[in-house]
């Protein structure tokens, strides 16, 4: 069973600071892809890393692959109110059964 | 069409009851899968289907089955529902292979009583 286990699981920072956001597994991913949900909506993609050691960048938010396809990271600089939310990371297996493995997900709250 | 569509987005039904939850995909998205989250936690995997064929299942029971049209919608079918079955339902699309992310729905957010 693959999983993938977020840290923290809740971060309360005031606006302006940075934040790095970590989502860790054994198992190899082909892609790692980063999520935000609002209250009452589905996630929304931020975006997905395909190649280990990979790095995009979103305005303010960094994500990195790990080398090994295993780990993933969210840096956010010069946080603000709205991006408060929650922060979900999900692996698509590299093979076998198509199955698309979430994050515990980590409760993001920016302080004005 | 742009977006994921679900429906309804709230629904009560009684332990042991039957129910069938909706989803509306983007032209063009061939796969489809679906996802339970209990709140407070990430969305568990239920299934997936892609050209209306199943293609990955996660470790939920025989009860849990769905159904994928060439319209681009789908459906979710829950027999015999149970109080734990309460949560949100999501539904997702996408256009291409495992590389590409999902288009969410907002959810149906199922209660049993």
């Amino acid at each position: 069973t693959q999983l993938l286990e977020q840290s923290p699981q809740f971060l309360s920072i005031q606006e302006g600071e940075n934040l790095t956001v970590y989502c860790n597994s054994s198992s190899v991913f082909s892609s790692l892809q980063w999520y935000r949900q609002e209250p009452g909506e589905g996630p929304v993609l931020l975006v997905t890393v395909v190649t280990g050691g990979e790095v995009k960048k979103l305005k303010r938010l960094t994500f990195q692959f790990g080398d090994a396809r295993k780990d993933s990271s969210l840096h956010i600089t010069a946080a603000q109110p709205g991006d408060t939310g929650l922060y979900l990371c999900a692996g698509a297996p590299a093979f076998g059964n198509e199955k698309l493995t979430f994050g515990t997900g980590t409760r993001l709250t920016i302080i004005p | 069409e742009t977006g994921v569509t679900q429906s309804p987005t709230h629904l009560i039904k009684t332990r042991g009851q039957q129910v069938t939850l909706r989803c509306s995909s983007q032209s063009g998205h061939n796969t489809v899968s679906w996802y339970q989250q209990a709140l407070g936690q990430g969305p568990q995997f239920i299934f997936q289907y892609y050209r209306e064929e199943e293609n990955g299942r996660g470790n939920f029971p025989p009860r849990f089955s769905g159904l994928q049209f060439p319209n681009y919608s789908s459906e979710l079918n829950v027999n015999a529902l149970e109080l734990d079955d309460s949560a949100l339902y999501l539904c997702a699309s996408r256009e291409g292979g495992r590389a590409y992310g999902y288009t969410f729905g907002s959810g149906t957010r199922l209660t049993v009583v």
